[in-house]
């Protein structure tokens, strides 16, 4: 089977500040790999993905690069605001498994003013 | 224009009970999901449809029976409600691997 592990949080930033949020995989074949947003009280929204290997998928200032050799995809933005806090999850898809997401646990950041 | 709907929005209800809640797509997917969100944020698939065919069944309680009677709409029947089942519950529909939606999502408490 596949399965997605992802950094703990909460995270707490002050704005500004540099943002990592760790995500590494495990997969039989070659997953297509996201990172969703939710924001309180809402549903989720697509942040980025990447489909194969070396593809950086990037939007509104974050990103994330689809690394094959260390089974990672690692989300990074270089200055947060208080407007992403936010629980952010990464997440898998294979063709194997019927295309369903599998999601890491998620990582809660909040950014202080 | 709404593109992954779900209704209600909340949902509480006594256990014992059995209740339904519904989802619509309008984006031509041949894909829909159902997933189901815990008290600690996380996300697992219970059922996936193509084409109205059902190809994931996760262990879950058969308490819980989807139904898609055409390919835009996966319906979610629970029976005999208990207090664990008690959840955010997310619809979603994609085109193989592209176009995931999520539906904005149905809070149910079971009290």
């Amino acid at each position: 089977g596949n399965s997605v592990t992802q950094m703990e949080g909460p995270v707490t930033l002050s704005e500004e500040a540099f943002l990592t949020i760790n995500c590494t995989y495990t997969a039989t074949g070659y997953p297509s790999l996201f990172w969703y947003v939710q924001y309180p009280g809402e549903g989720l929204q697509l942040l980025l993905k990447a489909t194969k290997a070396d593809d950086k998928g990037s939007n509104k200032g974050f990103e994330a690069t689809y690394r094959k050799e260390t089974t990672s995809f690692h989300l990074e933005k270089g200055s947060v605001q208080v407007s992403d806090s936010a629980v952010y999850f990464c997440a898998l898809s294979e063709g194997d498994s019927g295309y369903a997401l599998n999601f890491g646990k998620g990582t809660s950041l909040l950014v202080t003013p | 224009d709404t593109a992954v709907s779900q209704t209600p929005k909340y949902l509480v209800t006594q256990m014992g009970n059995d209740k339904s809640i519904k989802c619509e797509q309008n984006l031509g997917h041949d894909t829909m999901y159902w997933y189901k969100q815990d008290s600690k944020k996380f996300l697992k698939i219970m059922f996936s449809y193509n084409n109205k065919e059902l190809i994931i069944n996760e262990t879950v309680p058969n308490r819980f029976s989807p139904k898609s009677p055409d390919k835009a709409h996966l319906n979610l029947h629970i029976n005999s409600l208990e207090l664990g089942d008690s959840a955010v519950y997310f619809c979603a529909s994609s085109q193989g691997q592209r176009g995931y939606t999520f539906g904005s999502g149905t809070r149910l408490t079971v009290v």
